[in-house]
């Protein structure tokens, strides 16, 4: 039973344009989400996050928007680069974060130079 | 200086034996995590350690065992190997309790692979 899931399993832009990866969850009680990014033989490395009393969080070049009617998340990259090709792991919490992280199955993001 | 650290990074071994993985983090965390990624590339948790009391404990099997010496560092135990044992081990921590944020830092990971 996936309660966070990544539909698409990859996706490829072109440098300098817009990535979007998105992540859909059927939890209810999930009220805190995070991205993490892996490269191939590492550990994943978190991204950014976002809290359910939000829409909307802003790191630099990576945007998380949350939509809780739609128990859907998206992560959009602008400008893409060729160093953010890697697995995109979409998780998620309950109760503020404190409790345990479910983590969606990933999505492969290849930016093309 | 590496945050969360891992050993051995790959382990290879036969069914039956007995092995441990050993986790370490330098960053002052209070609970520490073991996660494994199967063939599927589902990252779920196992165990979960705050303070070396235990928190989280997944449907495992108790051949796995964790073991807290102290709160910088959680090993993993796993007795009568099987092939089904075969997958990525990420030990993992956070500051969750201590009045920071929820993100948890992960290891390398260890790859074991049961023959």
């Amino acid at each position: 039973d996936q309660q966070v899931k990544q539909n698409s399993p990859s996706l490829s832009v072109q440098e300098g344009r817009i990535s979007i990866l998105n992540c859909d969850y059927t939890n209810s009680m999930f009220d805190y989400f995070l991205w993490y990014k892996k490269y191939p033989a590492e550990g994943p490395t978190f991204l950014i996050s976002i809290s359910s009393i939000k829409d909307k969080n802003e790191d630099g070049r990576f945007t998380v928007f949350l939509n809780k009617s739609a128990k859907h998340l998206s992560l959009h990259i602008v400008p893409s680069q060729p160093g953010d090709s890697a697995v995109y792991f979409c998780a998620a919490s309950s109760q503020g974060g404190s409790e345990k992280l479910v983590f969606g199955k990933g999505m492969k993001l290849t930016v093309n130079p | 200086d590496t945050a969360v650290s891992q050993t051995p990074k790959y382990l290879v071994t036969q069914m039956g034996n007995d092995k441990s993985i050993k986790c370490e983090q330098n960053l002052g965390h209070d609970t520490m995590y073991w996660y494994k990624q199967d063939s599927k590339k589902f990252l779920k948790i196992m165990f979960s350690y705050n303070n070396k009391e235990l928190i989280i404990n997944e449907t495992v099997p108790n051949r796995f065992s964790p073991k807290s010496p102290d709160k910088a560092h959680l090993n993993l135990h796993i007795n009568s190997l099987e092939l089904g044992d075969s997958a990525v081990y990420f030990c993992a921590s956070s500051p969750i309790g201590q009045g920071l944020s929820y993100e948890q830092y992960f290891g390398p990971g260890t790859r074991l692979t049961v023959t």
